[in-house]
């Protein structure tokens, strides 16, 4: 059982590129999520969705969208990153409904780095 | 609106000596709250959780936490330190169960002296 499987996990851009990132779960969960962690910031949410084709805006979606196509997918798209985009990645996932235990699944994260 | 407030960024302790990592919140309904880990270069996972009930919650790895509605407060302990506990620790508090309104602490980094 993977879990929640972030790609890449790694990535270096230049300012004004574009990239996506994507996040699989294999636990049919109905609720994704995408976090940006920064050093004395903890972890503060982007955009998330509550099922298939819904998406909705967290506390910093500027710069970002998502789209939920399928349900164990979720991406994470920066159309033109700046370097203040520069941040550890986290992809999560929950149950819901009768399902819901309150823990969030996380995927092992994905670095990227704007110059 | 609910907020988190974990004292201290950065915590050492001996190996074997108590570990005590603090948590505040509030909320202006029953709260959910979790303490999860983070190990370098991982995601977090859960440690333990309060939902409902009992306000001593156990967890993995020997911790515990206890909800103190009075205080507003869910510190994390353990009783004993190990070197395996170094990591870094994420407080959190959510409305209900099943949503995205988790808001997460700033986190502490646990060291452990040998």
């Amino acid at each position: 059982n993977a879990g929640v499987t972030q790609t890449p996990k790694f990535r270096v851009l230049k300012t004004g590129q574009s990239m996506t990132l994507l996040c699989a779960q294999d636990m049919n969960h109905e609720y994704m999520y995408w976090y940006r962690q920064d050093p004395g910031m903890g972890l503060r949410l982007i955009h998330y969705s509550v099922g298939e084709g819904t998406t909705a805006k967290g506390e910093v979606p500027d710069g970002y969208n998502v789209s939920r196509l399928k349900k164990q997918n979720f991406l994470l798209g920066l159309e033109s990153a700046a370097p203040s985009q520069t941040s550890v990645y986290f992809c999560a996932s929950s149950y819901s409904g009768r399902q819901a235990t309150g823990e969030l699944f996380f995927g092992e994260g994905s670095r990227l780095t704007v110059l | 609106a609910q907020s988190v407030t974990q004292l201290g960024s950065h915590v050492s302790v001996s190996e074997g000596a108590l570990v005590l990592l603090r948590c505040n919140y509030s909320s202006s309904v029953p709260p959910y709250l979790f303490w999860y880990v983070q190990y370098p270069n991982q995601g977090l996972q859960l440690l333990l959780k309060y939902t409902t009930g009992a306000t001593l919650v156990k967890g993995i790895n020997g911790f515990e936490a206890e909800f103190k509605k009075s205080e507003t407060s869910f510190h994390l302990t353990k009783p004993s330190a190990h070197m395996s506990d170094a990591a870094e620790y994420f407080c959190a508090v959510s409305s209900t169960s099943g949503t995205y309104k988790y808001i997460f602490g700033t986190g502490t980094r646990l060291k452990v002296l040998a």
